[in-house]
């Protein structure tokens, strides 16, 4: 059982948006600003998208956004592409014992 | 950007240890924390522990706490991972990534992954 809860699937057209959510604790999300979101296609290795909540690392798309409220934190994803299908996993930094925490993934589908 | 570099796939016997190698080009390196992630097939991430740029501290997720160590050897920008007593829950692949800044909170680069499979 992962740390973070994730919806296991969403799904949405060509040009509309989705939003994945992320719950963690007080201990996690709620009490810090260290949430990162990663996209993993089949037989790749995680990308950085987004990291302490909502900054973008350079090259990725002012399409993927990122917020959070309380604990919970949401990457939004606009303008969806074919491309965009593929798993996306929350991070979070956890505490003094496990520094950083994952969500079990939501799988994005590209209908 | 730094590229990591694992090496390849392993199979071992329940009981036995496994050590996967993490090679960093490019100078930012010396100056990484590096973390270890495992993924189970078709399941998601678990972060198992991370290690400083000197290699003189690590620290480990609760779950793996006396089964892994991470070293590092500085001269040939090389990071270590060493899983012992493997099952065959240890079937996974394994990640190195680099983290942006010394919070250690963000693996950013990733290195391509190595299938370590446990079977008898």
């Amino acid at each position: 059982q992962s740390a973070l809860t994730q919806p296991r699937s969403v799904s949405g057209s060509p040009g509309q948006s989705v939003t994945i959510s992320c719950t963690g604790t007080s201990s996690d999300i709620g009490d810090y600003n260290y949430v990162s979101w990663y996209q993993q296609h089949p037989g790749k290795a995680p990308k950085l998208m987004i990291f302490d909540v909502i900054k973008r690392p350079s090259g990725v798309p002012d399409r993927f956004s990122g917020s959070k409220s309380g604990n919970t934190a949401s990457l939004t994803i606009s303008g969806l592409q074919a491309e965009d299908e593929a798993d996306y996993y929350c991070c979070s930094y956890g505490g003094p014992y496990t520094l950083v925490v994952f969500g079990g993934g939501t799988r994005l589908t590209v209908l | 950007q730094v590229q990591l570099v694992q090496s390849g796939a392993e199979v071992k016997k329940p009981g036995a240890s496994v050590k996967v190698s993490c090679k960093a080009s490019g100078d930012t390196f010396t100056t990484s924390y590096i973390h270890w992630m495992r993924q189970d097939p078709g399941q998601g991430l678990e972060w198992m522990g991370i290690i400083s740029p000197s290699g003189e501290t690590t620290s480990y997720a609760q779950k793996f706490q006396g089964r892994v160590s991470l070293t590092r050897d500085t001269s040939t920008s090389t990071v270590y991972m060493e899983l012992s007593s493997l099952r065959s829950a240890d079937t996974a692949i394994y990640y190195c990534a680099r983290d942006k800044d010394t919070r250690m909170v963000t693996p950013t680069d990733w290195g391509q992954g190595t299938l370590v499979t446990v079977s008898s």
